[in-house]
């Protein structure tokens, strides 16, 4: 009954540092989410997979790269992070693109 | 630029009574409405969605959607001190926006015993 699973939860990075956060989901899902959340700003879409073997960008995509290694999984690599990119990251899944999407429960990254 | 307005707040109620939350979007082809409670801390969990005119009820929670007016809200009845939380409404354009969600900021609850 897992739903949604993101690893790391925390993470510290120096600036410049690259890493990669994983995203798992078991609900047979097709579609994946990638979303920054900021104080002020709400939640903002990064990247995103309708399908598996697809993606595309979202609102805020620069800095970023995504990987749909396969249908469960979708990751979010930072190449050479920066302060800017301090943030909570949340990961989603859903059935399709007008149904709800399910959240798993954030990675907090700080980045000095 | 699509956007999502939610009054942030915060909502204070006193328990046991409505919680009347609202959200208006600039798109007017937008298809798909979703309402979301967060508890500091943690992540968006699904409180309620809709996608036709009119009133979706399911327990405490009514959501109305009236597409004229690009307007949705939720109705909270019977409030309670575990329904403290921030709410956010998120809007799906679809067509060429394909599953992209627009989040408003969000309002924060207080329900005071």
């Amino acid at each position: 009954n897992a739903g949604v699973t993101q690893t790391p939860k925390f993470q510290v990075l120096k600036t410049g540092q690259s890493m990669t956060l994983q995203c798992a989901q078991d609900m047979n899902h097709n579609s994946m989410y990638w979303y920054r959340q900021d104080p002020g700003m709400g939640l903002r879409l990064i990247y995103y997979s309708a399908s598996e073997g697809t993606t595309d960008k979202g609102e805020v995509p620069n800095g970023y790269n995504v990987s749909r290694l396969n249908k469960r999984e979708f990751s979010l690599r930072l190449e050479s992070a920066a302060p800017s990119q301090t943030s909570v990251y949340f990961c989603a899944s859903s059935t399709g693109w007008d149904q709800p999407q399910h959240f798993g429960d954030g990675t907090r990254l700080s980045i000095l | 630029q699509k956007e999502v307005e939610q009054n942030s707040g915060p909502l204070s109620v006193p328990e046991g009574a409505i919680a009347s939350l609202n959200c208006t979007y600039s798109d007017r082809g937008s298809q798909s409405f979703f309402w979301y409670r967060q508890y500091s801390g943690k992540s968006p969990e699904l409180i309620m969605f809709i996608y036709s005119n009119g009133d979706k009820e399911d327990g405490r929670f009514t959501a109305q959607l009236n597409k004229a007016s690009q307007y949705v809200s939720l109705l909270i009845r019977d409030s309670q001190p575990s329904d403290s939380a921030t709410y956010l409404c998120a809007v799906n354009a679809g067509g060429t926006s394909y599953g992209k969600l627009t989040f408003g900021q969000g309002t924060i609850l207080t329900v005071h015993p």
